[in-house]
């Protein structure tokens, strides 16, 4: 069981360049959220999903896009790379139980736009 | 949409010593808050949470205590070690509403001194 996963661990891009981060959970959780987190900022949420199919925009959308054609991957997208997405990104899943449920976060990826 | 503050932003303790991190929320319809560590280079993980019927929990050295009345809820570490060094985040979230989308804090690093 390996919970949440993502990949790549670390990426480096130039500005313009695009790129796909992988997020995979096998808990088989409906929901699931992409994050990013700056120093002193805490955790945004950019994206999230309440299931196969579905994608909702959080509170900094602005430049990425998401997919979830499968219950168990997230993917995010960056489609034109800005130094103002230098970030770590933390994808997370929850269960839809009644109730409020605990996420679970992925280890993280370090993005650095050049 | 939730606002969550989170204070102080840094504090530094001996080792032994008690240490409390306070939040507050604007929306009196949250109604889970959940607090996470976050180790240098590591993923966010969730030490303790409290719902919205329960005025305070423990967890061995760790407790959270939540005033509804006022909208706020505080993280408690009693005698604390250097492994409690670590970077320490509150969190908002509302069961049925926004297929619980958490809010979080800006984050409060804690330094233990041995």
């Amino acid at each position: 069981n390996a919970g949440v996963t993502q990949t790549p661990k670390f990426r480096v891009l130039k500005t313009g360049q695009s790129m796909t981060l992988l997020c995979a959970q096998d808990m088989n959780h409906e929901y699931m959220y992409w994050y990013r987190q700056d120093p002193g900022m805490g955790l945004r949420l950019i994206h999230y999903s309440v299931g196969e199919g579905t994608t909702a925009k959080g509170e900094v959308p602005d430049g990425y896009n998401v997919s979830r054609l499968k219950k168990q991957n997230f993917l995010l997208g960056l489609e034109s790379a800005a130094p103002s997405q230098t970030s770590v990104y933390f994808c997370a899943s929850s269960s839809d139980r009644q109730g409020p449920n605990e996420q679970f976060f992925g280890p993280g990826t370090r993005l650095t736009v050049l | 949409g939730e606002n969550v503050e989170q204070h102080p932003s840094t504090l530094s303790v001996q080792e032994g010593d008690s240490a409390v991190i306070k939040c507050t929320y604007s929306d009196s319809a949250s109604n889970y808050f959940p607090w996470y560590k976050q180790e240098l280079g590591k993923r966010p993980q969730l030490i303790i949470d409290i719902r919205s019927n329960v005025g305070e929990k423990k967890d061995q050295r760790i407790a959270v205590t939540l005033n509804k009345t006022a909208k706020h809820f505080s993280l408690h570490i009693t005698e604390t070690q250097p492994e409690d060094s670590a970077v320490y985040f509150c969190a908002a979230s509302m069961t049925g509403y926004n297929f619980n989308k958490f809010y979080f804090g800006s984050g409060t690093k804690l330094n233990v001194k041995p």
